[in-house]
Formats: structure tokens, sequence, C-alpha cells
């Protein structure tokens, strides 16, 4: 079936420009992710949504960061005025509900590469 | 919150030989450690898990152990081949959210 999406791939934006970043999950699955890759660094966590519950923002790194999802499905990152130290690739992930619980694999998406001249 | 720290950074070996990475983690409510591999310019995917109530696992050439009272789990990848060459993330939840390492760059060398 098909896995996560995201969307553009590769995003090219001049310094102080807002941008948004799409991921479409796998359907059905309730959980989403988003994270933050720089060059040769690890994955820094960003947002998690769970169903309809509030959503965990303890990741984002300023307030220029903010993350929606519509109807417990697609989820929109958006970054406003834009920063060189911005640039990275940014993933999401989703899990499936089910009994498995806490213990679900993230299926990741291919990411969004993201450039600020 | 949840702080995973991971060792090494990079890592190299011989093929055949085994590697080792290691992991530990700050929250004692952490109840699920995953390893993801990520290729170069791929996405990351799950190689194995490991529940809380385990202390070790094991499929064919990949074992991961953990350690409770520690804090801390390993990945071990044994008769290791080029292909296994990756950046491999260890990961650890507790409530709601998921926290990976900064990642370790094995090599492996034909």
């Amino acid at each position: 079936g098909a896995g996560v999406s995201q969307s553009p791939s590769n995003k090219v934006t001049e310094k102080g420009k807002d941008v948004e970043l799409r991921c479409d999950p796998i359907s059905g699955h309730t959980a989403l992710y988003w994270y933050r890759q720089s060059l040769g660094q690890g994955l820094e966590f960003l947002i998690y949504f769970q169903g309809n519950s509030a959503p965990d923002k303890s990741g984002l790194p300023s307030d220029r960061f903010s993350a929606e999802r519509t109807g417990g499905s697609v989820s929109t990152l958006t970054i406003q005025r834009t920063q060189q130290e911005d640039s990275a690739v940014y993933l999401c992930a989703s899990s499936p509900p089910g009994l498995a619980g806490p213990y679900n694999e993230q299926f990741f998406g291919p990411g969004t590469r993201l450039t600020v001249l | 919150g949840e702080n995973v720290e991971q060792h090494p950074s990079t890592l190299s070996v011989q093929e055949g030989d085994s590697a080792v990475i290691k992991c530990t983690y700050s929250d004692s409510a952490s109840n699920y450690f995953p390893w993801y591999k990520q290729e170069l310019g791929k996405r990351p995917q799950l190689i194995i898990d490991i529940r809380s109530n385990v202390g070790e696992k094991k499929d064919q050439r990949i074992a991961v152990t953990l350690n409770k009272t520690a804090k801390h789990f390993s990945l071990h990848i044994t008769e290791t081949q080029p292909e296994d060459s990756a950046v491999y993330f260890c990961a650890a939840k507790s409530s709601n959210d998921m926290r990976f390492g900064a990642g370790t760059r094995l090599t492996v060398k034909p």
C-alpha cells in the first residue's frame, strides 16, 4: 500500500520567507510525528499528534515553527520568517493505532529538503 | 523529558566482525526502544525493537539488549556485511513522544 508521502521533496527559499511542508500519513494511522534532520546529524523531534488529542509541541525550536493536522490526517508544518539555520531535511512519520499501543513502529516519509538562502 | 545518548558516533569494522552500538536514556518511564537504519539519502527504517518487559531480542544477525536498571540498551550486529553500512539510530519512547539518539555511522570494510 501507499506509504507516508511528503511534499515538496525539495524547497529552496529566501531568508525571511514563510514555508509550508506537507505530510500525508498512511491511511488509518492515528499518530503523526515531525522531525528535523540537519546534514549528518540525528533526528530532532519537533511535534507529535495523536488522534484528536492536543499535540505535543515540546520539540518546536521557536515560535516561528507551527504545525496543524486537519481531520486527523494530513499535516502541515509551517516555518515563518525562515532563517539559514532552518536548512535541514524535515521528516514526517506516522504510526498505526491498535493493541500494540505505544510500541507501534513509526513509518517515515521521504522527507522535504529545505534550503534557506 | 526523555534524553537519549548514543555511542559511538562513528564505527568502522571489517567484514565479518561484530559491531556494537550503545544508548542510554534518562526517563525511567520509557518502555519502548526501537532501532532504525538509515542508508545514505534514504528514510529511516525500523530494523528491530524491544519492549521494557524483555531483556533481549534477536533477529538473525541483529540483537538488542536492554538493561532497565542501568537505563541502557545496545544493538549488536554479528557477521557484518558491507550492506550493513549505514547510520543507525536508537530511540526511546515514554508517554507521547519518541526521542532519538544522535546516530552512529557504521562502515563495514570489505
